[in-house]
């Protein structure tokens, strides 16, 4: 059973830059799709967006263009979420989900445990 | 505001029948699979249903999912007070290339 297991909390002030970090336990990846999501302080999920894991090509949400940058580090199975000029409301949980991609998908079925960013001056 | 439409709450009794209902579009639900997460607090969501009604080796049978036209539906058989959670459903947005989500339903088990 694969897991992932994310980065610790993050504190920053905004216009400051975070990375976090996805590590799946085998150090591989074992499907191609990591999908980032976030969830703000009692809100909803919202998908930030995947990276395909074997090409390396990404794909962001809606609103998550410009700002949030995905990047691979294939021979540690890790994947990276770099999000820059934080803003306040970018305070939330972010999640990192395993997923197949296309026809392959069947669901984000497994879950890293959640990294905690707070935006503050 | 949430592309996809869901209940803020829903509850029943223990061993009662609830239902959520998802409502959403032809650039999403109408023609995309949806696929429903469980979620405790302080805890990462869970895949429940996936592909409108098919449940993840683990899932128990009273979970079940349904999708007609627009809308879907995650029902719950047999309500037991562990069931007490957020209940999110989403499918995957023509129109916004993305994966559009409800904004939850937190089902009480009185």
């Amino acid at each position: 059973q694969v897991h992932l297991v994310q980065s610790g909390s993050e504190l920053k002030k905004p216009g400051a830059s975070v990375i976090l970090s996805c590590k799946t336990s085998g150090y591989t990846f074992t499907r191609p799709g990591m999908n980032w999501l976030r969830q703000a302080p009692g809100q909803g999920l919202e998908w930030v967006g995947y990276i395909n894991t074997k090409t390396g090509n990404p794909m962001y949400g809606q609103g998550f263009t410009g700002r949030f940058v995905f990047s691979l580090e294939t021979s540690a199975g890790t994947t990276y979420l770099q999000i820059s000029r934080l803003k306040a409301e970018d305070t939330a949980v972010y999640y990192c989900a395993e997923s197949g991609v296309g026809d392959g998908f069947y669901g984000m079925d497994v879950w890293g445990q959640g990294t905690t960013v707070t935006v503050s001056s | 505001q949430s592309v996809l439409t869901q209940p803020p709450s829903a509850s029943g009794t223990p061993g009662q029948r609830v239902t959520i209902f998802c409502s959403g579009s032809s650039s999403n639900i109408g023609n995309n699979h949806v696929y429903w997460y469980q979620q405790f607090p302080g805890r990462a969501p869970k895949l429940l249903i996936y592909r409108n009604i098919q449940r993840p080796s683990g899932v128990p049978e009273r979970f079940s999912g349904s999708q007609s036209g627009t809308s879907a539906s995650l029902a719950i058989s047999g309500l037991r007070s562990e069931d007490e959670a957020d209940y999110y459903c989403t499918a995957w947005d023509d129109s916004l290339s993305g994966w559009a989500f409800g904004g939850g339903t937190k089902v009480t088990v009185l």
